[in-house]
């Protein structure tokens, strides 16, 4: 059974361009989370997603940041306009139910903005 | 507002020796928590976790413990391996809700 799949694993780009960090859920879980880790600081909550609905925004920057978890196809987490610091990780986490204490965590994509 | 706090951000134990991690945090609607460990490069692995209901969950070289009133959960990995190195997050979930909420992160070093 494949874990959480995050690509790509790295990402750079200039300051203006768009971003978009793709997630693949584990088999089975309709349930889809996205972190960001900024340099020496702990994981921050950006968004909650089940197929097709935004269920928790509430930690997702006011403007350039949306999110979107279609009926078919990955999660993607999309930036707009990129700035120096949009630089960090992101970790998507999925799970079977609405439990969260059963995320389970993919291995991140590291964005870096020149 | 840091919700959950891990005051240390670095921890170097010996091997064979008791590594005890600890967090803090401030809401009281919290009622479950979560010890994950975190190598470079890779995604948070969960290692552990407690209710609120409990004040104790050992998962054999790992125990957490759980003081409510204190607000304070630690970590004992016993013993220690080289293994163990890596950066361990406390996270913490209120009841109903979907997200969790992070601490800082220990980054602990065991040395040979």
């Amino acid at each position: 059974n494949a874990g959480v799949m995050q690509n790509p694993r790295h990402l750079v780009r200039r300051r203006g361009q768009e971003a978009r960090l793709r997630c693949s859920p584990m088999k089975g879980h309709s349930h889809v989370y996205w972190y960001r880790q900024l340099p020496e600081e702990g994981l921050k909550f950006m968004v909650y997603l089940q197929k097709e609905n935004i269920i928790d925004e509430s930690g997702m920057p006011k403007e350039r940041f949306s999110a979107e978890f279609p009926k078919e196809g990955p999660s993607i987490l999309r930036i707009q306009q990129v700035v120096r610091g949009d630089s960090a990780a992101y970790f998507c986490a999925s799970s079977f139910g609405r439990v969260a204490y059963e995320q389970y965590f993919g291995p991140g994509t590291r964005l870096t903005v020149t | 507002d840091q919700q959950v706090k891990q005051n240390s951000p670095s921890l170097s134990v010996q091997e064979g020796r008791i590594s005890i991690l600890n967090c803090d945090y401030t809401n009281s609607m919290f009622d479950y928590f979560l010890w994950y460990k975190k190598y470079p490069a890779e995604g948070p692995t969960f290692l552990i976790s407690i209710s609120s209901i409990k004040d104790k969950n050992e998962d054999g070289r790992f125990t957490v413990f759980l003081n409510k009133s204190a607000k304070h959960l630690s970590l004992h990995i016993v013993p220690s391996q080289p293994g163990d190195s890596a950066v361990y997050f406390c996270a913490a979930s209120g009841k109903g809700a979907q997200k969790l909420v992070f601490g800082q992160g220990t980054r602990l070093t065991i040395n040979p």
